[in-house]
């Protein structure tokens, strides 16, 4: 069965640095997501992708967040200046249309130090 | 702001019993409900999705929906020790907005 897949599974990364997490959505999916869940916390959005463009961010995505489909395939969140508090699981998700089921990928998880 | 409320639980249930999971939503024009089962340290995990007023089975899972009373439940038959996980009940409102609004998830665990 296809699936998202994402890179790494797990980031360490000094306070400041620059982060680029990557994902390859499911082939023939067209809109893409990203999602962060705080440990403890439930899942939240963070911002979709259609058609080469942002079609929603939520507040968390400052302009510390960028989005990026570079390729046919990959889809990537980068961090500009990361801070303590993104430490956190960041899952990636795709969708065949914009409201059929999103499907998640196994999530990196980010820790900050 | 749009909330999906959830109990957090614990819900425990004995092996081969009924275990029910319930939901409530804030925006009255939500259009699409998803119920997704999550392992602890592991990622969501699509189990259901419901778009209209009803029950929708899929084998041992039942997605029931109400949009009048903004509620969504899932009923899980002939429970397993397996089904031990945290279910998460998300919800998009639809129109081009497509994010998922999710709860905070209901911990389920089923005893031997």
């Amino acid at each position: 069965e296809p699936e998202v897949t994402q890179t790494p599974s797990h980031q360490v990364t000094q306070m400041g640095q620059e982060v680029i997490l990557r994902c390859v959505p499911i082939s023939n999916h067209l809109y893409f997501y990203w999602y962060r869940q705080i440990l403890g916390q439930k899942v939240e959005f963070l911002v979709s992708f259609y058609n080469n463009e942002i079609s929603e961010k939520s507040e968390i995505f400052d302009d510390q967040f960028s989005v990026e489909r570079p390729d046919g395939s990959n889809f990537t969140l980068k961090i500009r200046s990361t801070k303590l508090e993104d430490s956190a699981m960041y899952f990636c998700a795709s969708s065949a249309g914009g409201n059929q089921p999103q499907h998640f990928g196994d999530g990196t998880r980010l820790s900050i130090l | 702001q749009k909330e999906v409320e959830q109990n957090s639980g614990p819900l425990s249930v004995p092996e081969g019993a009924i275990a029910s999971l319930n939901c409530t939503y804030s925006d009255r024009g939500s259009q699409s409900f998803f119920w997704y089962r999550q392992y602890s340290g592991k990622s969501p995990e699509l189990i259901m999705s419901i778009y209209s007023n009803g029950d929708k089975e899929d084998g041992r899972f039942t997605a029931q929906l109400n949009k009048a009373s903004q509620y969504v439940s899932l009923l899980i038959r002939d429970s397993q020790p397996s089904d031990s996980a945290t279910y998460l009940c998300a919800v998009s409102s639809g129109g081009s907005n497509y994010k998922l609004t999710f709860g905070k998830g209901t911990l389920l665990t089923v005893n031997p």
